[in-house]
């Protein structure tokens, strides 16, 4: 069974553009959630999508949105990067019922320069 | 607001020996989930262990334990015979078990500690 995917693995991006990254989760998985990663914040909760409803949100600005389709991949976007988005995002599925294992991909590292 | 703890930035153990990771949470919940994640440097995170708040029992997977302390809020991780693979970053991480508010859902959203970077010495 293949796990959560992850793409792009690596991009770099300048302050004021958009970005836009991918989830595809382990099959059979309708929940998948995004985390940043930054060595001063750590890991922070972006948002989770179930059914292709977003049913919790952390605290991030509006900049930092996404969504997710029918076939439970996901997508996250954030515009107007700034210097701070420069991060490891990652991504988790769980089946959804709200007590399985989170599997996470091996994350989009974006730098923003 | 949940906020998990792990005091130790690094620690560093002797191949075969046994090493423990502290966290510690704060929580008003009575029923909640702990779990302790482990990152290589492939960066992908892998489940070490969990537990389940109302089970009174420690969980063990294999060569990894926990202490778990309900009412001290403490949650340690206990590797014996410490092997090299086992040389990565560990979270402590916490999730609730009920929704937090009127129309939103309990989901899979966890919160982090800071992080123990674990040393295994040949």
């Amino acid at each position: 069974k293949a796990g959560v995917t992850q793409t792009p693995r690596y991009l770099i991006k300048t302050r004021g553009q958009q970005v836009t990254l991918s989830c595809s989760p382990i099959s059979g998985h309708r929940s998948v959630s995004w985390y940043q990663q930054t060595p001063g914040q750590g890991l922070q909760f972006l948002f989770e999508y179930f059914s292709e409803t977003q049913r919790n949100k952390g605290n991030f600005p509006g900049r930092f949105s996404g969504r997710q389709f029918s076939n439970s991949r996901s997508e996250m976007n954030v515009s107007t990067l700034e210097l701070g988005d420069s991060a490891l995002y990652l991504c988790a599925s769980t089946p959804g019922g709200g007590t399985g294992e989170l599997f996470f991909g091996e994350g989009s590292r974006l730098t923003v320069l | 607001a949940q906020t998990v703890t792990q005091s130790q930035p690094e620690m560093s153990v002797q191949e075969a020996e046994t090493v423990t990771l502290s966290c510690t949470y704060d929580t008003s919940e009575s029923d909640y989930y702990l779990f302790w994640y482990k990152q290589p440097p492939s960066r992908q995170m892998i489940l070490v262990i969990r537990q389940e708040a109302y089970k009174q029992q420690n969980a063990t997977e294999n060569r990894f334990s926990v202490n778990f302390q309900k009412a001290a809020k403490s949650f340690s991780l206990k590797i014996s015979d410490s092997q090299l693979g086992d040389a990565a970053m560990y979270f402590c991480a916490y999730r609730r078990s009920r929704p937090p508010s009127k129309g939103e859902t309990s989901g899979s959203r966890l919160t982090f500690g800071e992080g123990t970077q674990l040393t295994v010495n040949p």
